[in-house]
This record gives structure tokens, sequence and C-alpha cells, in this order.
């Protein structure tokens, strides 16, 4: 089945600092793969998206890459703010199948202190 | 761009009585909606999908009697907590892809507290 990996956090970083959360994904053919942020107490927001392979999506500075080589979608922002503090999810819906269902990764929560 | 409201943000109830959480899409017709569930620190849990016009599909393990789901409309969708307990206390979120291929806009969610 479809499955989502993502590293286990929380990523505790310094303002300004790089951020990379790693994303590994398991699916069969070319699942199009998302990137959600989720600030305390709200729902999800989408991030950035990549649809096919060797797309990078890009959206407030945030970048992920669509590796099919290493079935990877990494998060990369490179420097951050005390305000990206949230939890990220990274998540697929599958090319076929799947009734339009997202499998999502477990989430990293990401803290930036000043 | 598309918007889903979801109401209550959040709610107090008693043990016994039911709650029901409302999802409506504002500036697009919603033919699925997904209900989730998030406990603390945890990922999203897919509880069902509902439907509109018909019955909801629930996923395994999750009990149809006691999450109702009705999606009467093309803008509303309803998840009904019946009979809470305090271990259904949790934040629930709802889901629709706004008719494009990819994007998946969601709720703000609802804090649920069962005391």
């Amino acid at each position: 089945g479809n499955s989502v990996t993502q590293m286990e956090g929380p990523v505790t970083l310094s303002e300004e600092a790089f951020l990379t959360i790693n994303c590994t994904y398991t699916a069969t053919g070319y699942p199009s793969l998302f990137w959600y942020v989720q600030y305390p107490g709200e729902g999800l927001q989408l991030l950035l998206k990549a649809t096919k392979a060797d797309d990078k999506g890009s959206n407030k500075g945030f970048e992920a890459t669509y590796r099919k080589e290493t079935t990877s979608f990494h998060l990369e922002k490179g420097s951050v703010q005390v305000s990206d503090s949230a939890v990220y999810f990274c998540a697929l819906r599958p090319f076929t199948g799947g009734g339009n269902k997202l499998t999502f990764g477990t989430g990293t929560q990401l803290k930036v202190e000043l | 761009g598309a918007v889903v409201s979801q109401h209550p943000s959040w709610v107090i109830c008693k043990s016994g009585t039911s709650v029901k959480i409302e999802c409506r899409s504002l500036d697009f017709q919603a033919t699925t909606m997904f209900w989730y569930r998030q406990f603390p620190k945890q990922s999203l849990m897919l509880m069902a999908t509902s439907n509109e016009g018909s019955k909801a599909t629930y996923e395994q393990g999750v009990e149809k009697d006691k999450f109702l789901i009705n999606h009467a409309s093309l803008t509303l969708s309803t998840l009904t907590v019946t009979s809470a307990h305090p271990e259904d206390s949790s934040f629930y979120i709802c889901s629709a892809p706004p008719g494009n291929d990819y994007g998946y806009t969601f709720g703000s969610g609802t804090r649920l507290t069962v005391v």
C-alpha cells in the first residue's frame, strides 16, 4: 500500500538557520506529493505541491523537489523564522485508485527560537 | 481560493450528549468531504469519506453509529458524535478536494472536549 515516512521531530532551530525535513514515500506509479503546515489549534494549509517527477514546489521560501529515483520529497528553507514554528505534514495522493484519499506522514514539529 | 468553513472551533459537552460539527464549502461545490481525527502530537487519522447524496464510507475500526456523517448538499457535510464519552475528546478536521486535481482544502478544525 501507499505510505509516507517523515523524520521524527521535534526539530529545533535558531532563527535564520537552514531547514530540511526529510520525506520519503512508497507508492505505485507517479503520485502527487504535498507538504501541509499546521499552526497550533488550526487546520492544515497547503504549503506546496508537485505532481510529477523533477517538479519543484515552492511557496513562502519553502521548496521541495519530487525525486522519483529516491522516492523523496524533502522540504527545505534557507532561513527559517520564528513564525515558521508549526507542524509540517508530507502527504501523497495516488496516481490511480485510492479514491482521492491523501496518505499523510506522521508530521514533524518545527520549533524556531530567537 | 477554495475555502472550507468548519464550526464550531471548539466545544465542551457532557458525557452522553451529542455534538454536531459542520463543514461548509464556501466558494465551490464539494461532492466529497473527508473527516479526520487528530490526537495530540499525532498525525491525522482518516475516519470516513462523505459523498453528497449517498452513504458515507467509513474506515476500518470507526464506529458508524457513534460518528454519524451526513452530506445533504453540495456545500454542507456534518459529523455528529453521538453519546459522547471522554475518549472521544479530540481534534476533528474536515477536508475537501476543491475540484481541481491537486490541492485539498482543510477546515480549521474542531476541538471537542467531553467532560
